[in-house]
């Protein structure tokens, strides 16, 4: 069974530009996590989904920042303008609705702002 | 509010040493318990995990035993290995949604 995807690996862009990352879960999973990881704040929990929909926003550091989840097998996490403290690793997990409560993390996007 | 607490790294080893990684937490109830463990330039990948008091998770030679007398998960290797070298999390859940991780401990192991 294929694991969590995400795209692009990673990705360079310059202050002001608008970035997209990608995400596919695990089929069958119904809850999806987005995390940022940084040397200095370590891995923090931006935003997540139950059934496609979104349940804790509180983490999205700011409105340059939003998500979405069309379907359940697709979410993006968008961020608009981009600025230079926003480099770090963008994970995305799923976790299944049943069974227990530990999530499944994708390789990561590592995002670079110039 | 719910946390956790892990041993400060960077943890050196020879190949061949045992391994402890102290974990202890702060949780109302019974939380789950995790440890996942993360290679350079990959996600975090879950290594085991114990639902209840005195259960003991195992994987790929490690295991941590749910502790709840002194509220701790410590990971726990008796042979460490040169490809073993990674961050390793510990993690709990409230039996909700979210995951609560501790700050990672990065292990070093030297052939």
């Amino acid at each position: 069974d294929a694991g969590v995807i995400q795209s692009p690996r990673h990705e360079v862009t310059e202050m002001g530009q608008e970035v997209t990352l990608r995400c596919k879960p695990i089929s069958g999973h119904n809850s999806l996590f987005w995390y940022r990881q940084t040397m200095m704040r370590g891995l923090e929990l931006l935003i997540y989904f139950n059934n496609n929909v979104p349940i804790d926003d509180s983490g999205m550091p700011e409105d340059r920042f939003s998500a979405k989840m069309p379907n359940a097998s697709f979410s993006t996490l968008k961020i608009q303008p981009s600025e230079p403290r926003d480099s770090a690793v963008y994970f995305c997990a799923s976790r299944s609705g049943t069974g227990g409560y530990e999530q499944y993390f994708g390789p990561g996007t590592r995002l670079t702002v110039t | 509010g719910d946390s956790v607490t892990q041993m400060e790294g960077p943890v050196t080893l020879s190949e061949e040493a045992f391994l402890t990684i102290n974990c202890t937490y702060t949780a109302t109830g019974y939380p789950s318990l995790f440890w996942y463990v993360q290679y350079p330039g990959e996600g975090l990948q879950l290594l085991l995990k114990a639902t209840k008091a005195d259960d003991k998770g195992s994987n790929k030679g490690f295991e941590a035993t749910y502790r709840k007398e002194t509220t701790s998960f410590h990971l726990e290797k008796g042979s460490v290995q040169v490809s073993d070298s990674a961050v390793y999390f510990c993690a709990l859940s409230p039996n909700t949604d979210k995951l609560i991780f501790g700050t990672g401990t990065r292990l070093q192991v030297f052939p």
